[in-house]
């Protein structure tokens, strides 16, 4: 089958850092996605990791354990925009995206 | 660069009248193209996608269907709407990136749906 599992939400606090884990099984697995969705709007994109390993874009790094099936996104110094929902995808075949439902990250002064 | 289309932004239809939402992508060529349906306070599920030209797969049973008339345009359809066809539709574009077979995902506005 084909299951994706991250937290439901979290909280941290401005200017701290948080780390949103995300395990995965599918078949096909070519990659995987993070999201940031903001409430009544369209994910935009962060990340795509198809090598295991880190990959860092300024405040948000993703990290892919294939052998694992697992992945995390990495906010540092976090702002009270990062507030969020978070979503993680690990890409099948022909570019299907299976979703993990989101976690919904609120930043607290 | 690539953008994406869609339209309405919302939409408020009674039940049993259709549907029909549209996507367009500019910018780039056979893209393979998705549509997705977020619930309220739920993930995103994925409906359809094609990688060309008539060519459409479905990954959900339901009383929805899509169609892609042209390379970068694709149409999501019902005859009679449901109450639980109620969502935020979201149409993606992806193209093949990188050495390594595979695509990076980008996604549209979206489309607010109210069925009432």
């Amino acid at each position: 089958g084909q299951n994706i599992d991250q937290p439901t939400e979290m909280t941290a606090t401005e200017g701290a850092i948080v780390q949103i884990n995300c395990t995965y099984q599918t078949s096909g697995f070519n990659g995987l996605f993070w999201y940031q969705q903001h409430a009544g709007e369209a994910p935009t994109f962060l990340s795509y990791n198809v090598l295991d390993g880190l990959e860092e874009k300024g405040r948000f790094s993703s990290f892919l354990s294939r052998s694992k099936g697992y992945s995390y996104l990495l906010l540092k110094e976090l702002q009270m925009k990062d507030s969020a929902s978070y979503l993680c995808a690990a890409e099948a075949l022909e570019g299907k995206l299976i979703f993990g439902q989101g976690t919904e990250l609120s930043v607290k002064p | 660069s690539q953008t994406i289309h869609q339209w309405p932004a919302t939409l408020v239809q009674p039940v049993g009248s259709p549907l029909s939402l549209e996507c367009t992508v500019e910018g780039t060529s056979n893209p393979n193209l998705y549509w997705y349906r977020q619930a309220a306070g739920r993930g995103l599920q994925l409906l359809f996608y094609s990688v060309g030209i008539g060519q459409i797969s479905s990954e959900v049973p339901q009383n929805l269907s899509a169609s892609r008339p042209q390379d970068r345009q694709f149409i999501l359809s019902s005859k009679k709407l449901l109450l639980s066809d109620s969502g935020f539709y979201l149409c993606a574009w992806s193209v093949l990136a990188g050495d390594w077979g595979s695509y990076e995902q980008y996604f549209g506005p979206g489309t607010r749906l109210t069925v009432t």
